[in-house]
């Protein structure tokens, strides 16, 4: 079946550090990946997404690149806040021609940004 | 757009009780997804509909979950005879089947507690 592994957390920053999550997916069919953030006492949002092979997805200065060769979607960021501290979630849905676009989660990283 | 609501945001509900809970997508979106997220997982998915049509079930919806989309405008997710083992976040998004990629909105969710 489709799965999305993520690197475990907690990932602990100081402000203006580079960071790296990892995802990696396993998929039945050509995937399109997502990340989304879930801030503390806040839904799920979408953050970026990429839906096909070398897409770069990039948000509030994020990004993601889409990498079929590795099955990588690895989420970077050149300078961290205080304020992106958050959940961060990798994200797949198979693109099988059908309408249920359901996703497949990964487990999701806790980041926290120290001052 | 007001987002995706959900109703109630907490419950609380002895065991073997019935619960009921509401999700409003975002206007025009034909697309509705519930999921379920438990502490420390990412959300993983329930079901689905299309419109008013419910098109897939998990396997981890059984006997006791039922939802309606009725008129394919908001859905209601029930559970009955609840046990302890359905404490979890429920979540719901919605999304419309214009371009060529499923992009999920999500709601704020709906936090059961059974005890």
């Amino acid at each position: 079946g489709d799965s999305v592994t993520q690197m475990e957390g907690p990932v602990t920053l100081s402000e203006e550090a580079f960071l790296t999550i990892n995802c990696t997916y396993t998929a039945t069919g050509y995937p399109s990946l997502f990340w989304y953030v879930q801030y503390p006492g806040e839904g799920l949002q979408l953050l970026l997404k990429a839906t096909k092979a070398d897409d770069k997805g990039s948000n509030k200065g994020f990004e993601a690149t889409y990498r079929k060769e590795t099955t990588s979607f690895h989420l970077e960021k050149g300078s961290v806040q205080v304020s992106d501290s958050a959940v961060y979630f990798c994200a797949l849905t198979i693109n099988s021609g059908g309408s249920n676009y359901k996703l497949t989660f990964g487990k999701g990283t806790l980041l926290t940004v120290n001052p | 757009d007001t987002g995706v609501s959900q109703d109630p945001r907490h419950k609380i509900t002895k065991r073997g009780q019935n619960v009921t809970f509401r999700c409003d997508p975002i206007s025009e979106h034909n697309r509705l997804y519930w999921y379920r997220q438990t502490l420390g997982q990412g959300p993983e998915f329930l079901t689905y509909f299309q419109n008013e049509a419910q098109l897939e079930k998990s396997r981890l919806l059984s006997d006791r979950f039922s939802a309606e989309r009725p008129k394919g405008s908001f859905s209601t997710l029930e559970i009955q005879r609840t046990e302890q083992g359905d404490s979890a976040m429920y979540l719901c998004a919605s999304s419309n089947d214009r371009g060529l990629t499923d992009t999920q909105y999500f709601g704020p969710g709906t936090r059961l507690t059974v005890l």
